[in-house]
């Protein structure tokens, strides 16, 4: 069974880069697509970004400017990059893969890491 | 891009109750790309049903979807205590990849 470790700073300054990794444990990385998905506090869920294992991307166009991913299927991670990060950018990341079991679904996630910025 | 809205915002039912919500589309979506997850507090996700109307993998069969078009319903036969919980529609595909429902929480009455 596959699981998703999602790892982080916690705290990251204004205008800084957010990184973030998610170890994936239990399987093959090879022909899924993973995803990062953030939720602030009491609100809902924004997809961000994914990524396929030949590193194709696909951005939420709101983020695009300051988002990019990248994988490592030597290392069994992938990663989330934020650039420019403001408070708004506060929120719980989940990292998800897609179409373990199902298609068109998220049907493994990862725990979340919280992320606060502040300075 | 699809716009998914949710309702109610808020659900108050007891346990044994019957729970009905219902996920509208802006514009058409494929049923095959229609999912349901249930959010428990302090936990991620997980999903319910897949393509409208299929049961993911060890969901209790109290649980079933269904609908078309701009139009599904989420149906929990029997509430059960473990299903009080916030519950989102998605959808996949489009420039927007995945999109989520602003959610509905199913609460204790």
């Amino acid at each position: 069974q596959v699981q998703l470790q999602a790892s982080g700073p916690g705290l990251v300054k204004p205008s800084e880069t957010l990184s973030l990794t998610c170890n994936v444990s239990g399987g093959s990385m090879h022909n899924y697509y993973w995803s990062w998905i953030r939720q602030p506090a009491g609100k809902g869920l924004e997809w961000i970004a994914r990524i396929y294992t030949t590193g194709s991307t696909d951005y939420n166009p709101s983020l695009k400017s300051r988002v990019s991913m990248s994988v490592d299927t030597s290392k069994k991670q992938f990663s989330l990059h934020l650039s420019s990060v403001t408070a708004a950018d506060t929120a719980v990341y989940y990292c998800a893969m897609e179409g373990y079991s199902h298609y068109y679904v998220m049907d493994v996630w990862g725990q979340g890491t919280p992320v606060t910025v502040s300075s | 891009e699809i716009v998914l809205t949710q309702s109610p915002g808020t659900l108050s039912l007891s346990p044994g109750e019957r729970a009905t919500l219902s996920c509208r589309a802006s514009q058409r979506v494929a049923g095959s790309y229609l999912a349901w997850y249930q959010q428990r507090p302090g936990q991620a996700p997980r999903v319910l049903i897949y393509g409208t109307s299929s049961r993911a993998t060890g969901i209790p069969d109290r649980f079933s979807g269904s609908g078309s078009g701009t139009d599904f319903t989420l149906t929990i036969s029997r509430l059960e205590p473990e299903d009080f919980a916030v519950y989102y529609c998605q959808k996949y595909g489009g420039s927007l990849m995945w999109t989520f429902g602003q959610g509905t929480k199913v609460e204790i009455k």
